[in-house]
């Protein structure tokens, strides 16, 4: 049973154009969730995170929102850079050690 | 720092062989992890430590032991190997408490062909 699910394996957004993201969770535990970037050859880089007594948190050109309700969280990339063109893996933590998401490839387009 | 270190970066083993990939880091992190990432499949976590002497089971753990004797590594031993440990595999760690928690630095990944 995936308690962190990305639904859309892939991705595809003009350069420029803003990337979204998104991230379901079913453990109502997980109180800390992150973003992390993948290059091929690569191991995963940490990108962005959010705790749960927030809804918003900002870092330059990428902005994670969390909706506690619906269990959503989602990750938004503005303005969209051929250099973003990666993997990326949601992750939640709780009361267990990290669980991850399957990934969503994002491919940004010139 | 080098950070997080892997070795080998290609291994290429027979069934019923087995090997050690061996993880280790320069930061003074507590929690050390070991995942593997199959296609389609994320990242899953095979072995996890809190802290020297202390492990831990993930969610796949079946064919790997794990020791944790020094703060700075912690050893993926495969006991017999099996063309389903085919994978790639990434060890990762952080600190254990404050604001970087969670927050895991990840190694360049071991890539594991078992025929």
């Amino acid at each position: 049973d995936q308690q962190v699910k990305q639904n859309s394996p892939s991705l595809s957004v003009q350069e420029g154009r803003i990337s979204i993201l998104n991230c379901d969770y079913t453990n109502s535990m997980f109180d800390y969730f992150l973003w992390y970037k993948k290059y091929p050859a690569e191991g995963p880089t940490f990108l962005i995170s959010i705790s749960s007594i927030k809804d918003k948190n900002e870092d330059g050109r990428f902005t994670v929102f969390l909706n506690k309700s619906a269990k959503h969280l989602s990750l938004h990339i503005v303005p969209s850079q051929p250099g973003d063109s990666a993997v990326y893996f949601c992750a939640a933590a709780g009361n267990t050690p990290l669980v991850f998401g399957k990934g969503t490839r994002l491919s940004v387009i010139a | 720092n080098a950070g997080v270190t892997q070795t080998p970066k290609f291994q290429v083993l027979k069934t019923g062989q087995s090997m050690t990939l061996q993880c280790a880091q320069d930061m003074n992190h507590e929690y050390m992890s070991w995942y593997r990432q199959d296609p389609g499949m994320g990242l899953r976590l095979i072995h996890y430590s809190v802290g020297a002497g202390i492990t831990d089971q993930g969610e796949v753990p079946n064919g790997y032991n794990v020791s944790r004797s020094t703060t700075e590594d912690f050893p993926l031993r495969l006991l017999s190997a099996a063309p389903s440990q085919t994978s790639v595999y990434f060890c990762a760690s952080s600190h254990l408490l404050g604001a970087s928690y969670n927050e895991q630095f990840f190694g360049p990944g071991t890539r594991l062909t078992v025929l």
